[in-house]
């Protein structure tokens, strides 16, 4: 079986400030991680994984994820939040022979002007 | 590069009335996926297609829910009859399962259906 958790429902942040997005994760075997952004009312849209090589990926918009094999964590990240950022963030995860995406419940970033 | 289209964009109905949306995925992408979105929720996996056969749907509920992709393209998902709980944005996703070994599986998702059931 495999899960993820987000324990935030919502982050604030001000604008021009770093951001943080936690995910955590249980898979069997190597994990494949994901992040996807959800603005309202739109499908989800990609913005980074990682499958394997270096532990810091960098994706859409600014944004980063640090994966953390002894942590089982895949926090996002971002240097600088901008307004516009705003949006629903899912992390999702899959094992290496899995195709099945799993999503985390969602977290809610707000980030105030 | 056209993106995963679906229709209707909003939809109420009564319980125990039948529904049915469309997707229309990426050209090319050989696999769809339909997922239910409840609201507070992360998106639920309800069926995986792989050009027009059955890839996983254990967590489909067979006794009202059916869906199909008979030519491998376009897939119809139909609730029947709808219950109360059935209310969710229903998304529907594509992704190209070989570019970058199968590893790779990025899925394009579109707009989804938002339904309501009273």
């Amino acid at each position: 079986a495999q899960s993820v958790a987000q324990p935030e429902d919502q982050v604030n942040v001000a604008e021009g400030n770093p951001l943080t997005v936690k995910c955590t994760y249980s898979v069997s075997g190597n994990p494949y991680l994901f992040w996807y952004v959800q603005y309202p009312n739109r499908g989800l849209q990609f913005l980074l994984k990682y499958i394997t090589g270096d532990n810091l990926v960098k994706g859409s918009y600014g944004f980063e994820a640090e994966f953390n094999k002894s942590q089982t964590s895949f926090h996002l990240k971002k240097p600088s939040a901008l307004v516009s950022d705003s949006a629903l963030y899912f992390c999702a995860v899959r094992s290496s022979g899995y195709s099945t995406l799993t999503f985390g419940k969602g977290t809610m970033l707000l980030v105030s002007p | 590069e056209a993106g995963v289209a679906q229709s209707p964009r909003y939809k109420i109905i009564e319980k125990r009335q039948s529904v049915a949306f469309w997707c229309n995925p990426i050209s090319g992408h050989a696999t769809l996926y339909w997922y239910q979105q409840i609201l507070g929720q992360g998106p639920k996996l309800l069926i995986q297609f792989q050009n027009n056969g059955v890839v996983d749907d254990s967590q489909l509920p067979k006794d009202r829910f059916s869906a199909e992709r008979l030519k491998g393209v376009d897939s119809t998902l139909k609730i029947q009859p709808a219950k109360l709980e059935d209310s969710a944005v229903y998304l529907c996703a594509s992704s190209h399962p070989r570019r970058e070994g199968y590893s790779y599986n990025e899925q394009f998702f579109g707009p989804g259906t938002r339904l309501t059931v009273l």
